[in-house]
């Protein structure tokens, strides 16, 4: 089966700092990987993907880094805004079918 | 931009009642999906659907759950009969076929 984890609970930065969110996955066989944004009485909002033939993905502000060696993955957010603040939470998906969540981190920008 | 929504926001029931969720997808999506979310917890896949029946499920959805796509925009998930356990977000998610799935604003559910 798989298994998804989060790092830490909690992260606290800066607003203008860099963030960075980590995640772990079990299954080797995972081939799509997903962070989502979660705020507060909202559902799941994606934000970027990579799949597993890939080690790197940018977007805007937000780039994704893979490592399958050690089966990790983060999330790496620039100049953190306020708006950024919510819980993010990786995702990996090894059926093409359903998702496998790993636990969250609150992130939390001070201004 | 389209979305997907679900109704109601938020559900009160009372133990061994049944509940109806409900969800519109993405129109022009042939995957979807249910999750839940309890509270302070990961979301967990409960169910897929494709094609007018069941393509996964996880161990969560036993016999009290159903889902269904009665009409061509509809999709629903039925709890027969509700346990305090059952309380959580239920989330409703679609795709269009590749890997990212779009998920609605959930409904809380309250089982008392």
């Amino acid at each position: 089966g798989e298994s998804v984890g989060l790092h830490l609970p909690t992260l606290s930065v800066q607003e203008g700092d860099n963030s960075i969110i980590n995640c772990a996955y079990s299954n080797s066989a995972s081939d799509y990987f997903i962070w989502y944004k979660q705020e507060s009485g909202k559902g799941p909002q994606f934000i970027i993907d990579i799949r597993s033939n890939m080690d790197k993905r940018q977007g805007q502000r937000v780039t994704v880094l893979l490592n399958k060696t050690v089966k990790h993955l983060s999330l790496q957010i620039a100049a953190t805004q306020p708006g950024d603040s919510a819980v993010y939470f990786c995702a990996a998906d090894n059926a093409g079918n359903m998702l496998t969540f790993g636990g969250g981190t609150r992130l939390m920008v001070k201004p | 931009e389209p979305e997907v929504t679900q109704t109601p926001s938020h559900q009160v029931t009372q133990m061994g009642q049944e509940v109806i969720l409900r969800c519109v997808p993405i129109s022009n999506h042939l995957y979807f999906y249910w999750y839940r979310q309890i509270l302070g917890q990961k979301v967990e896949f409960l169910v897929s659907f494709y094609n007018n029946e069941i393509s996964e499920k996880s161990e969560i959805f036993d016999d009290q759950f159903s889902v269904e796509r009665p009409d061509g925009s509809n999709f629903t998930l039925k709890i027969r009969s509700t346990k305090l356990e059952d309380s959580a977000m239920y989330f409703c998610a679609s795709s269009s076929g590749g890997n990212e799935q779009f998920f609605g604003p959930g409904t809380r559910l309250t089982v008392l």
